[in-house]
């Protein structure tokens, strides 16, 4: 059974940083891109950022282009996003989706910008 | 705001056949696959519709997909009360190099 727990969400001050972990679990991991997408509180989904199977192609949001780090380690099937100069507007829970298709989504971990 | 323009809302009766639409431009939708996710109030989106009109197993074959030019929609026949949610289209944007979502579309089975 495909899984994705993501992890590391928590309560942050404005221009502080959260480093946020997915574990996957019930396929080969080091096969599939992946993504992070972010949905704040009453709104839609909005995607952040890729990240291929090798690591060698990754894409960024305009949103959090220079203040976010997408990164993977295939040995320890997990997936990354560091996030720095943290703002109020990034308040939201982020899934950390499989694939291309974006086939499976995890709970989701929640994110709070507020002083 | 979202260059994927979902409207905010659509309603139907049991039974009946709704469809969302999803307006892009040939940047998106005119090269790309859309793709159809459904979410219910306090839960992960779920994959409904991938690569235009393909349904995941154990999707209903009551939701169908298609796409024509820069535009895409979603239909749902035999509605049901358990449809009701949000439902939110995305493609990839080749200018923008990444995902973008529909802003989402209330269904409200009446």
């Amino acid at each position: 059974e495909v899984q994705l727990v993501e992890s590391g969400g928590g309560l942050v001050q404005p221009g502080g940083s959260l480093r946020l972990s997915c574990a996957a679990s019930g396929f080969t991991f080091r096969s599939y891109s992946m993504n992070w997408v972010r949905q704040a509180p009453g709104k839609g989904l909005e995607w952040v950022s890729y990240i291929s199977s090798s690591s060698s192609t990754i894409y960024y949001a305009d949103s959090v282009k220079g203040r976010f780090t997408i990164s993977r380690d295939n040995a320890k099937n997990s997936l990354y996003l560091q996030m720095n100069s943290l703002r109020a507007e990034d308040t939201a829970v982020y899934y950390c989706p499989r694939g291309e298709l974006q086939d499976y989504w995890g709970q989701g971990t929640l994110v709070t910008v507020s002083s | 705001q979202s260059v994927l323009t979902q409207p905010p809302s659509a309603s139907g009766t049991p039974g009946q056949r709704v469809t969302i639409s999803c307006s892009g431009s040939s940047s998106n939708i005119g090269s790309n696959y859309v793709y159809w996710y459904q979410q219910f109030p306090g839960t992960a989106p779920k994959l409904l519709i991938y690569r235009n009109n393909q349904r995941p197993s154990g999707v209903p074959d009551r939701f169908s997909g298609s796409k024509s030019g820069t535009s895409a929609s979603l239909a749902i026949s035999g509605l049901r009360s358990e449809d009701e949610a949000d439902y939110y289209c995305a493609a990839w944007d080749d200018s923008l190099s990444g995902v973008l979502f529909g802003g989402g579309t209330k269904l409200t089975v009446l």
